[in-house]
């Protein structure tokens, strides 16, 4: 069982270049978000998607997009990226979108901005 | 904006000892769940607890739920080296589309 995917693993970037982080789940979960993790501050929601063609914005959405034409996958895009935006990104999914499901993560996307 | 808070920051142990990991929170909430991070991995759940229940077991995890409090800890029994990891509790305020809001996190160290 592969469960949730996130590629790539690393990536540098230069402040102004855009870039998508993937993620893909093959356990027909309805429910995907991403957040990112921070040094000292947890996991912040940046965006969520309750099924395909559904999205809506989390705590900290400024900087990026996301879409869902597909229930597997789950693309961020960096617009332009900024040095505030080096983190570790995570995406997660559960089978629905109600607050008693787990979330599944995937092992993360390590981002540099230069 | 951070829900849950984890005590301690940090916490080093014996193996064999028990662990004991403490969360607060500030408003009422539907459930709260446990999650488990290994360095350089993504989190992985460990257990929910609802609103409605005051202990909850798994294997060698007990957590309990105060909601008077708004509190919660998580108990590690008879910890072992591979229980070394950050624990994240994460609460739900809603219905659960506006996914889960972290603590910072407890860093537990296994010492053999």
């Amino acid at each position: 069982n592969a469960g949730v995917t996130q590629t790539p693993k690393f990536q540098v970037l230069k402040t102004g270049q855009s870039m998508t982080l993937q993620c893909a789940q093959d356990m027909n979960h309805e429910y995907m978000s991403w957040y990112r993790q921070d040094p000292g501050m947890g996991l912040r929601l940046i965006h969520y998607s309750v099924g395909a063609g559904i999205t809506d914005q989390g705590e900290v959405p400024n900087g990026y997009n996301v879409s869902r034409s597909t229930t597997e996958d789950f693309p961020l895009r960096l617009l332009s990226a900024a040095p505030s935006q080096t983190s570790v990104y995570f995406c997660a999914s559960s089978s629905t979108w109600s607050s008693n499901q787990p979330q599944h993560f995937g092992d993360g996307t390590r981002l540099s901005i230069l | 904006s951070q829900q849950g808070e984890e005590d301690p920051q940090a916490l080093s142990i014996q193996e064999g000892e028990n662990a004991t990991m403490n969360c607060s929170y500030k408003t009422s909430i539907n459930n709260l769940q446990w999650y488990r991070q290994n360095s350089g991995r993504g989190l992985v759940h460990l257990i929910l607890i609802r609103s409605n229940e005051r202990e909850k077991h798994s294997g060698r995890l007990r957590v309990t739920l105060d909601t008077s409090k708004k509190s919660s800890s998580l108990l590690i029994t008879a910890s072992r080296a591979a229980d070394t990891a950050s624990y994240f509790c994460a609460t739900a305020s809603g219905g659960g589309a506006d996914g889960l809001t972290f603590g910072k996190g407890t860093h537990l160290i296994i010492q053999p």
